[in-house]
């Protein structure tokens, strides 16, 4: 799986949107983008996941650049529950049993901070 | 839907004691796996069942540890002769085969102390 750079913390006023990069310049034309955040104490949880189109579900939104190297989440009204570790993952989403793409490689990613 | 169930949340050991934590999985998914976490890093993937057979073990994966998943449903992680080291958080989560691009379920995880 192709390897993510994202910034290790970020600072949002609540209300606000916050948006977070990630950079995967060596991803494969198959891979996908796909975002999770994990509140302290808890598992990590789905937030979102694209190819090429920019995607949007009731949790956030993910735009992805032409070239595909590098992508933003953002969620549109930050609130305070949003306080989180959020990880950006590239991997091939196909959970085929004779390959290794049943693996999440997860980096540090980006604590984010929603203040009052 | 429940969501991946894991018990304990927590268990303090003390060095070279064994340990087991449980995990039960979304009763539809057949694939489970294990990850580890450790302070301040992103999970670690450890090993994954499909259905009751373990397909692949990480190197992390020493022989003091052992996964189970006798009847394709809940799992058992198992850790011998706990060391320092072995302190993390262990999080287990599931998924269906060719269940799409969703990924996975996680559960909230067992924290071990190794004291």
């Amino acid at each position: 799986d192709a390897k993510t750079t994202q910034p290790t913390s970020m600072d949002c006023a609540e209300g606000r949107a916050a948006n977070l990069p990630c950079n995967h310049s060596t991803i494969s034309g198959n891979e996908y983008v796909y975002w999770y955040r994990q509140i302290h104490s808890q598992g990590p949880q789905y937030i979102i996941h694209g190819l090429k189109n920019n995607e949007t579900n009731e949790m956030a939104s993910l735009i992805i650049t032409e070239d595909r190297k590098s992508s933003t989440l953002i969620l549109p009204h930050a609130t305070l529950r949003d306080t989180a570790v959020y990880y950006c993952i590239v991997r091939v989403a196909r959970l085929n049993s004779g390959g290794s793409n049943y693996k999440l490689t997860f980096g540090k990613g980006t604590l984010l901070t929603v203040n009052p | 839907d429940t969501g991946v169930s894991q018990n304990p949340r927590h268990k303090i050991t003390k060095r070279g004691q064994n340990v087991t934590f449980r995990c039960d999985p979304i009763s539809e998914h057949n694939r489970l796996y294990w990850y580890r976490q450790t302070l301040g890093q992103g999970p670690e993937f450890l090993t994954y069942f499909q259905n009751e057979a373990q397909l692949e073990k990480s190197r992390l994966l020493s022989d003091r540890f052992s996964a189970e998943r006798p009847k394709g449903s809940f799992s058992t992680l198992e850790i011998q002769r706990t060391e320092q080291g072995d302190s993390a958080m262990y999080l287990c989560a599931s998924s269906r085969i060719r269940q799409g691009t969703n990924g996975y379920t996680f559960g909230s995880g067992t924290r071990l102390t190794v004291v």
